[in-house]
């Protein structure tokens, strides 16, 4: 398994333009989310999912976008970059019904987003 | 929201063993206890979790005291490769939402 791959790995952007981040996971998980990250801090959730075609927003969704339209793939699309979103993304998933452990995510390797 | 203190950071010697303290005093009775670690310039990893009794893993040990207003994360035998901020977690929200604090960096000396 790869587990949970993010894309790009590092981006530069310049105020005002819009782009999407990719993650993709091939565990079959049911849970997906996006956090962000700022120096010295702790995660904060943007977006999560519970399963395709569902989506909802997080402590600190305004800026962002999410959809969800098969259970692998949960892209963040940035509409209008702003100084402000220069941070640390990272996705993650894990299982949430069954037997299976809820409690367990999984975090991909992180987009290092600057806004200029 | 169970709120948590944890020391900002906490250095050991190589091949020691390692307790990383953490308070969560306003903590429910059916929150769980999570543990995740963040290696740097990497994604935050699970460490361990647990609700009232001490668990174990190949990673870690976890002890939690009887009232449930602290735990304790033990690292049996410290490496440089466990040199990390250790977060710990006292709730996941209905949305399966974990509430993330500063963390303690772990600073391994050899």
């Amino acid at each position: 398994n790869a587990g949970v791959t993010q894309t790009p790995k590092f981006q530069v952007l310049k105020t005002g333009q819009s782009m999407t981040l990719q993650c993709a996971q091939d565990m079959n998980h049911e849970y997906m989310s996006w956090y962000r990250q700022d120096p010295g801090m702790g995660l904060r959730l943007i977006h999560y999912s519970v399963g395709a075609g569902i989506t909802d927003q997080g402590e600190v969704p305004n800026g962002y976008n999410v959809s969800r339209s098969t259970t692998e793939d949960f892209p963040l699309r940035l509409l209008s970059a702003a100084p402000s979103q220069t941070s640390v993304y990272f996705c993650a998933s894990s299982y949430i019904s069954g037997e299976r452990s809820s409690y367990e995510q999984y975090f991909g390797p992180g987009t290092r987003l600057t806004v200029t | 929201d169970a709120k948590t203190t944890q020391p900002n950071s906490m250095e050991s010697n190589e091949e020691e063993p390692v307790h990383l303290p953490c308070n969560h005093s306003t903590i429910s009775g059916t929150d769980y206890i999570h543990w995740y670690r963040q290696l740097p310039s990497q994604g935050p990893e699970y460490v361990i979790h647990g609700l009232t009794s001490n668990v174990n893993n190949r990673m870690a040990s976890l002890a939690i005291a009887e009232d449930r207003k602290s735990s304790t994360l033990i690292l049996h035998r410290a490496t440089l490769r466990d040199a990390a901020v250790y977060y710990c977690i006292p709730r996941m929200d209905s949305n399966y939402q974990l509430i993330w604090g500063a963390g303690t960096k772990l600073i391994i000396k050899p």
